[in-house]
């Protein structure tokens, strides 16, 4: 029972350097999501994708980009890597995006932007 | 503004003694709230999800508890154990017009330490 996995689970950039975060899960969910966590605050959203085919900007979008793949696949892409981007990063997955519906998460990957 | 606050902020008990963390939330409109485990270096994982309508639920020895008209929350952990080392987030979901979008409120999460 894999879940949710995001690959690498540990990353340092440079500054300035792309590099993309990589999210599957194999529950056959419609809906995945893209979240940081940072000392201090609560999870803040980056995008999601509520069904294949489509994805929306969250909370704090700038300097990300996304991609669904296919349903099971959705990556993350940072451009150029800034500091203020280090932080540990969750993909999660739900069955659909309705509020009412449970969201899985992987297990991180924390991002050192130097 | 949507907010989730969680109190207190860290927590350390004994093994085998019981607790209670606490969450307040001013959002609106309220779908569910959720109380999420996070172990050190791992994703959040669901421990409750309750609507409206659901004063308690259970799950093991956590039992949660929910005030709609006081927006307050309680998770309550018996009889702990080592186990139970990890962060607990409060999580309320927002729910958009026409239900739509799965929005979630997180709070920062009561980090508790179960020493034996």
């Amino acid at each position: 029972n894999a879940g949710v996995t995001q690959t690498p689970k540990f990353q340092v950039l440079k500054t300035g350097q792309s590099m993309t975060l990589q999210c599957a899960q194999d529950m056959n969910h419609n809906s995945m999501y893209w979240y940081r966590q940072d000392p201090g605050m609560g999870l803040r959203l980056i995008y999601y994708s509520a069904s294949e085919g489509t994805t929306d900007k969250g909370e704090v979008p700038n300097g990300y980009n996304v991609s669904r793949l296919n349903k099971r696949e959705f990556s993350l892409r940072l451009e150029s890597a800034a500091p203020s981007q280090t932080s540990v990063y969750f993909c999660a997955s739900s069955e659909h995006s309705a509020a009412n519906t449970e969201a899985f998460f992987g297990q991180g990957t924390r991002l050192t932007v130097v | 503004k949507n907010q989730v606050e969680q109190s207190p902020q860290s927590l350390i008990i004994l093994e085998g003694k019981n607790c209670t963390l606490q969450c307040n939330y001013t959002v609106s409109p309220f779908s569910n709230l959720r109380w999420y485990k996070q172990d050190t270096g791992r994703g959040p994982v669901s421990l409750t999800i309750m609507t409206f309508s659901e004063n308690t639920k259970s799950n093991g020895r956590y039992t949660a508890t929910l005030d709609a008209d006081t927006k307050q929350s309680s998770l309550h952990i018996t009889a702990s154990q080592l186990s139970d080392s990890a962060s607990y987030i409060c999580v309320v979901s927002v729910s958009a017009p026409g239900g739509a979008t799965n929005k979630l409120i997180f709070g920062t999460g009561t980090l508790l330490a179960v020493q034996p």
